[in-house]
Parts: structure tokens; C-alpha cells; sequence
């Protein structure tokens, strides 16, 4: 059982230059997300999509477009990178939808970006 | 607007003492509350939750309190071991638009000394 899988999960750009990280989960969850870590800011929400076919922003959408290609898959593009876009960033996923839960989500193994 | 605070960035504890993990929050919207554990080059792992109209919950060694008067929750963790040497998030969820929205803290990282 693979969970979330994320790829790459290292990658090294130039400033200006694109990409796009892929992430795929096998939990049949409606919801899936995109979060950023850098020391001493914790885990920031960048993009989430709360059901297939919906997409809305984070704490920090800024420089990054999603693709929420089927229930299973949610890519985060990097247009143009940035040095300020150097971080770890993690897909998640979670049962959501329109009922109560606990929130529980469920984490890739995360991608290490760094761009020079 | 940092709605989860977590103040401590780092914890050292002995072996076989208890860790108490602290968290702040200051959105009463809140409805559950919960704890992740992150190791070096890993994602973070859920590790237990409560839900707001609790005051504590157990799972084996580790205890979450909640008081939602001071608006703080903690977690303890009892006898602390080698292994829980971690990263340590405190996260909160809050239903927006009918969807679940999830906000984490900054993190603890917490050494066990063997």
C-alpha cells in the first residue's frame, strides 16, 4: 500500500526555469493538498482541492498553479522559479468532502527544491 | 496571522521522563485538534487527535489535554524514549465552505538523551 507518492524528490532549477511536481494517492480521498516547509515557518498551505474538479488557495498560493487531474492526482507547477521558492514541499490527502471529520491527512514523503 | 503557535522550536528530555509538548491556537472555530511527528527526510505521520468538545485524550504513552478556555492544548508523552526524537506539529481543523481546512504550528523538536 503506497499511500502518497510523491516525484521528484529532489530537484534542483535555475531561476526562471519550470516545473512541476506530481503527487498521486491510492486512498480513494476526496481531498488532497500542497504544503511547503522551511525552517521556522512549520507546514504552509499552498493549494488544496477540496473534491475532484475543485481547486482553491492556500496561506501562500503565490508563483505556484495546481492541476487536480482525477481523484487520484494533484500537480503543483512552478511557472517561473524563484530563490524564495527553495523549500521542501509535501503532498497530502485526506477523506474531506462535506462531512465532519477529524482532518486526519495523510503525507508524501515530500520533494527537496532548490533553486539557485 | 499565526492561528497555531507552537513557542518552543526545541525540547531535551531523558529517557524514561515525560515530554510535555505545548500549543497555542486563536481560532475558536476549531473543531479538532491534532498532533503530527516528522523524522529527518520523512512526511509527517498523524499521531493522535481530539476533538473540541473533549478536555483529553490516550493512546498508549502519549496523553492530549485540551483546554479551550486558555485556548492551549499540549501533548505528553510518558515514558519518553529514544525513538520519539522528533519533530513534533500541532495542527487544528476547522470546516470551511463545508470542506475541512487544516492549520499547522511551527513545530517542537523534541531529543530523548538516552
Amino acid at each position: 500500500n503506497a499511500g502518497v507518492t510523491q516525484t521528484p524528490k529532489f530537484q534542483v532549477l535555475k531561476t526562471g526555469q519550470s516545473m512541476t511536481l506530481q503527487c498521486a494517492q491510492d486512498m480513494n480521498h476526496n481531498s488532497m493538498y500542497w504544503y511547503r516547509q522551511d525552517p521556522g515557518m512549520g507546514l504552509r498551505l499552498i493549494y488544496y482541492s477540496a473534491s475532484e474538479g475543485t481547486t482553491d488557495k492556500g496561506e501562500v498560493p503565490n508563483g505556484y498553479n495546481v492541476s487536480r487531474l482525477n481523484k487520484r492526482e494533484f500537480s503543483l507547477r512552478l511557472e517561473s522559479a524563484a530563490p524564495s521558492q527553495t523549500s521542501v514541499y509535501f503532498c497530502a490527502s485526506s477523506e474531506g468532502g462535506r462531512g465532519v471529520g477529524t482532518g486526519e491527512l495523510f503525507f508524501g514523503e515530500g520533494s527537496r527544491l532548490t533553486v539557485l | 496571522d499565526q492561528q497555531v503557535k507552537q513557542n518552543s522550536p526545541s525540547l531535551s528530555v531523558q529517557e524514561g521522563r515525560i515530554s510535555i509538548l505545548n500549543c497555542d491556537y486563536t481560532n475558536s472555530m476549531f473543531d479538532y485538534f491534532l498532533w503530527y511527528k516528522k523524522y529527518p527526510a520523512e512526511g509527517p505521520t498523524f499521531l493522535i487527535s481530539i476533538s473540541s468538545i473533549k478536555d483529553k485524550n490516550e493512546d498508549g504513552r502519549f496523553t492530549v489535554f485540551l483546554n479551550k478556555s486558555a485556548k492551549h492544548l499540549s501533548l505528553h508523552i510518558v515514558p519518553s524514549q529514544p525513538g520519539d526524537s522528533a519533530v513534533y506539529f500541532c495542527a487544528a481543523k476547522r470546516q470551511s465552505g463545508g470542506y475541512q481546512k487544516v492549520t499547522f504550528g511551527t513545530g517542537t523538536k523534541l531529543q530523548v538523551i538516552p
